[in-house]
C-alpha cells in the first residue's frame, strides 16, 4: 500500500514564526501536492511538484514556499505564519501518467496536519 | 478555468435507503472525475474515478457513480446506506490540458440509524 506521512498531526505556532510541514511518500511517485482544507471551501492547491527540484504554483501560493530536494520528500514552508494560515494542510502524491490516457491516476493523501497560528 | 460544484453541503439519509451525493463539473475537453471520502481527522481516501469507458463506475465500499456528459454531472450513489458511510465526500475533476485537480467544496453525509 502507498503510504504518505506528514510530520505532525497537530501544530501550534505563533504569528511571525517560520513553519515547516514535512511530507514523505514511500512509492517513488513523481508528483506531489500540498493543499489546504477549510470548511466550505474544499481543498485548494498551494503548490505542486512533478520532479525533484521542480515546483509550480497552485491556486493560493501567497505566503507559502516549498522545497523538494529528494523525490520522496516535499516540504511546505510558511515564511512568516499569520492567523489566516490556520487550517488543515494535506499532502498528496500521485503515480506518473499522462492525462489523456487511461493511466491517469488518483492521488494518495497523508493524514493531514492541523495548524493553528496564534 | 475548470470548476467542480457540490450543491449540497449536507445530505441526510436513513440507514438502508439509497443515497446520492451530487457533483457537477466544468472542464475543457474530456473530464477526468474522482470521488474521495474523508473520515474525521483523517486524510482523503480514493473511492472511484471516471476516465473513459462505461458511464457507470463502480468503486470501493459499494459506491458507484454515474457520468452524464449532457448534464455535466458525476453523482455518487449507493443502493443501501450504512451508518458507517457517514463522512465528508469530495468530488474532484481535471482534464487533459489541466495540470491540477480541482475539488468541490465537499458534502457531509449523515446516515441515520
Amino acid at each position: 500500500d502507498v503510504k504518505v506521512t506528514q510530520s505532525s498531526r497537530y501544530l501550534v505556532k505563533r504569528t511571525g514564526e517560520k513553519v515547516f510541514l514535512e511530507c514523505v511518500q514511500d512509492m517513488d511517485h513523481e508528483n506531489m501536492f500540498w493543499y489546504r482544507q477549510d470548511p466550505g471551501l474544499g481543498l485548494r492547491l498551494i503548490y505542486f511538484s512533478y520532479d525533484v527540484k521542480m515546483k509550480e504554483k497552485g491556486d493560493i501560493p501567497e505566503g507559502y514556499s516549498v522545497s523538494r530536494e529528494k523525490k520522496e520528500r516535499f516540504s511546505l514552508i510558511l515564511e512568516s505564519a499569520s492567523t489566516n494560515q490556520t487550517s488543515m494542510y494535506l499532502c498528496a502524491s500521485r503515480p506518473p501518467g499522462l492525462a489523456g490516457s487511461s493511466s491517469y491516476n488518483e492521488q494518495f493523501f497523508g493524514p493531514g496536519t492541523r495548524l493553528t497560528v496564534l | 478555468a475548470q470548476s467542480v460544484a457540490q450543491p449540497e453541503d449536507q445530505v441526510n439519509v436513513a440507514e438502508g435507503n439509497p443515497l446520492t451525493v451530487k457533483c457537477t463539473y466544468s472542464v475543457s475537453g474530456n473530464p477526468y472525475l474522482f470521488w474521495y471520502v474523508q473520515y474525521p481527522n483523517r486524510g482523503l481516501q480514493f473511492l472511484l474515478k471516471y476516465i473513459t469507458g462505461d458511464n457507470l463506475v463502480k468503486g470501493s465500499y459499494g459506491f458507484e457513480a454515474e457520468f452524464n456528459k449532457s448534464q455535466t454531472s458525476f453523482h455518487l450513489k449507493k443502493p443501501s446506506a450504512l451508518v458507517s458511510d457517514s463522512a465528508l465526500y469530495f468530488c474532484a475533476g481535471t482534464s487533459f490540458s489541466a495540470r491540477q485537480l480541482t475539488f468541490g467544496s465537499g458534502t457531509q453525509l449523515t446516515v441515520l440509524p
